[in-house]
C-alpha cells in the first residue's frame, strides 16, 4: 500500500496479558517511530529505528515495553503484562531518512486494557 | 529541552469565518515546525512544515501557518473555515541542533477544532 499500515486497528485485552502491535511502514522508508497517544495528551515518543542502527529506546516507559524491526521494514511493539494505564492509541510513523523529511503516520492501534 | 504548547484545548468557529489554532514552542536552537491533523479514528496527516525561508508557509486544504521567531509561535490559519475542517490539530517541533539522532518530533497536546455550520 501507499501509506503506513497498522494492525490490529483495535485490541481489547485483560490486565496482565501480553499484546503485540504491528506496523508496516511505507516502502523505502528507513526511519520508523512508535508513539503513544493517551486521552487528553499529546503524542509521546516511544522508540525510533533508523536503518541498521541500534534503536533509540529512550521513550519506552518501562521494561514491559519492547519493539523490534525485522529486515528494516515491519516493526512489532510488544507490551508485556499489560496494565490499565497502557490503554491508549499506539501510532507508528515512518520517514524516508535523516534530516527534516516529514513523518507519515499510520491509523493507529487503539488498545484497551480491562 | 524541546516543547510545544497549544494553549487552547478547543476552538469553535462558524463556517466561512477565518480560523486560528495557536502554537508556541521552546527549543534551545532553531526550530523545525510542523502541523498535523487527526480526523476521528484516523492517524495523523501532515499539513505543513516550516524549515527555513519564508515565514509564511502554505499547506494542504488551504491551511497556512506563520513562523514568528520573536514570539516563538507557529499559529495555524485558514481564511474561511469549512465544516470538514473539524478535527484534532497537533503542532510539533524539532530542534535543528538536536544531536540525539532520533529526529523525533515533540508534539503539543492538540486542539480540537469545531466548525459550526
Amino acid at each position: 500500500g501507499a501509506g503506513v499500515s497498522q494492525s490490529p486497528s483495535n485490541k481489547v485485552t485483560e490486565k496482565g496479558k501480553d499484546v503485540e502491535l504491528r506496523c508496516d511502514p511505507i516502502s523505502g522508508h528507513t526511519a520508523l517511530y512508535w508513539y503513544r497517544q493517551s486521552l487528553g495528551q499529546g503524542l509521546e515518543f516511544l522508540i525510533y529505528f533508523q536503518g541498521n542502527s541500534a534503536p533509540d529506546k529512550s521513550g519506552l516507559p518501562s521494561d514491559r515495553f519492547s519493539a523490534e524491526r525485522t529486515g528494516g521494514s515491519v516493526s512489532t511493539l510488544t507490551i508485556q503484562r499489560t496494565q490499565q494505564e497502557d490503554s491508549a492509541v499506539y501510532l507508528c510513523a515512518s520517514r524516508v531518512g535523516g534530516g527534516v523529511e516529514t513523518q507519515y503516520f499510520g491509523p493507529g492501534t487503539r488498545l484497551l486494557v480491562l | 529541552a524541546q516543547s510545544v504548547a497549544q494553549p487552547e484545548d478547543q476552538v469553535n468557529v462558524a463556517e466561512g469565518n477565518p480560523l486560528t489554532v495557536k502554537c508556541t514552542y521552546s527549543v534551545s536552537g532553531n526550530p523545525y515546525l510542523f502541523w498535523y491533523v487527526q480526523y476521528p479514528n484516523r492517524g495523523l496527516q501532515f499539513l505543513l512544515k516550516y524549515i527555513t525561508g519564508d515565514n509564511l508557509v502554505k499547506g494542504s486544504y488551504g491551511f497556512e501557518a506563520e513562523f514568528n521567531k520573536s514570539q516563538t509561535s507557529f499559529h495555524l490559519k485558514k481564511p474561511s473555515a469549512l465544516v470538514s475542517d473539524s478535527a484534532l490539530y497537533f503542532c510539533a517541533v524539532r530542534d535543528i541542533g538536536d544531536q540525539t539522532g532520533a529526529n523525533n518530533l515533540f508534539f503539543g497536546t492538540g486542539t480540537r477544532l469545531t466548525v459550526i455550520p
